[in-house]
Order: C-alpha cells, then sequence, then structure tokens
C-alpha cells in the first residue's frame, strides 16, 4: 500500500528566510508526487507534480521540489519566503498511469513570522 | 486553470436533517469526482469515488446510506448527507479528474456543522 509521511507538524520560519518541507512516501515504483496548500477555509490549491523527468520541479508561487528515489523523498523548498506563505501543506502520491486517488499526507502547517 | 465549484461553501442544519452539497466542474468534463472529509488540523481522508452514470465507490467505514452520492452529468456531483449528526460537522472537499488529461482539481471545500 502507498503512504505518505510528513514528518513535521508545524514549521516557523521568518520572512525572507529559506524553507524547506520534508515528504518521504512508500510506493513500490515511482509514483506521481504532488504538493498542494490550503489556506484556511479553502480548498487545495497544486503547487507542483512531478511524474517523470527532471527531477527538480518547479511550481507556483516560486516554489520548487525535488525528488530523490534513493531516499523516497519529495521536500518542497522556497529560496524566499513571503508572509502569504502561511498556511497548511500536503504531499500527495499517486499511482502512474491510473484514475484512482491520491493518498495525502498528515500536512505541515507553515507560520510565517515577520 | 480548470475550477472546480462547490456550494454552499458554508451550511448549518439541525440535528436530523439532511444536507446536499454541490460540486461542480466549470469549464471541464469529469467522469471521476472523488469526496473527501477533513477534520480540524488533519489531512484529508477520501470517502468516496464517484462515477458519472454508475454509482460511487466507498471507503471502507463510510456509511453509504448517510452520505449519498449522485453523479449525474459530466460535471456534477452531489453529496447528500443524511439525517446529519453533530458529529457528521466537518469541513467536506471534492475533487474533480478532468477527462482531458487526467489532471485533479479541488473545490474550496464545504463546511457543515450540524447544530
Amino acid at each position: 500500500a502507498q503512504s505518505v509521511t510528513q514528518p513535521d507538524i508545524h514549521i516557523t520560519v521568518s520572512e525572507g528566510a529559506s524553507l524547506e518541507l520534508r515528504c518521504n512516501y512508500s510506493y513500490g515504483a515511482t509514483p506521481y508526487l504532488f504538493w498542494y496548500v490550503q489556506s484556511p477555509g479553502q480548498g487545495l490549491q497544486l503547487l507542483l507534480k512531478y511524474f517523470s523527468g527532471d527531477t527538480l520541479v518547479q511550481g507556483i508561487k516560486g516554489f520548487e521540489a525535488e525528488f530523490k528515489r534513493s531516499q523516497s523523498s519529495f521536500n518542497l523548498r522556497k529560496p524566499s519566503v513571503h508572509w502569504s506563505d502561511a498556511a497548511e501543506y500536503f504531499c500527495a502520491v499517486g499511482p502512474p498511469g491510473s484514475a484512482r486517488q491520491l493518498t495525502f499526507g498528515s500536512g505541515t502547517q507553515l507560520t510565517v513570522l515577520p | 486553470g480548470a475550477v472546480v465549484s462547490q456550494h454552499p461553501s458554508r451550511v448549518i442544519c439541525k440535528s436530523g436533517t439532511s444536507v446536499k452539497i454541490e460540486c461542480r466542474s466549470l469549464d471541464f468534463q469529469a467522469t471521476t469526482m472523488f469526496w473527501y472529509r477533513q477534520f480540524p488540523k488533519q489531512s484529508l481522508m477520501l470517502m468516496a469515488t464517484s462515477n458519472e452514470g454508475s454509482k460511487a465507490t466507498y471507503e471502507q467505514g463510510v456509511e453509504k446510506d448517510k452520505f449519498l452520492i449522485n453523479h449525474a452529468s459530466l460535471t456534477l456531483s452531489t453529496l447528500t448527507v443524511t439525517s446529519a449528526h453533530p458529529e457528521d460537522s466537518s469541513f467536506y472537499i471534492c475533487s474533480a479528474r478532468d477527462l482531458g488529461d487526467g489532471e485533479l482539481f479541488f473545490g474550496e471545500g464545504s463546511r457543515l456543522t450540524v447544530l
């Protein structure tokens, strides 16, 4: 069975500092990998996704993520955090080539200090 | 980008009543939609997969008679919480898979409060 682990429940960074949110997955093959952001009381917005090819993926809002097969990781990064980035971030995996649903991690709450 | 709209965004109802939540794909067709439930400060839990023109597939532990799902067209799925109780209060989110490229898009969520 596939699973996703986000080891950091809550992260606090200062505005302008760099950010890395961790995501580890368990899957028999290379899954589809996603990062979503959720603002309070809102649905999910896709930040970026990895299907195949270049392991460094660029997303919206200045985010990027790197797929590392050897570590079964897909960590999200941003070089300089903005106050508007404060939100809940979810990593998700899905089987390739299938219409099945995604499996979500437990989420990481990001707080940005002024 | 593609938009998925949920309505209502917030609903308050009395215990014992039924509530219907709509999920619409506004500019694409979706044969498959998914319904999730999210408890405060927790992740999304898949409740069911809604398939256009056929019965929904429910996840283990989800009562199909309590959470009725109808996917009558390629752009609309509805979730009806029947005989709602306070423990049904939650944030319900739908997602829709674009028939064209298979990408998944999420609605804004619906906050249900049962008094």
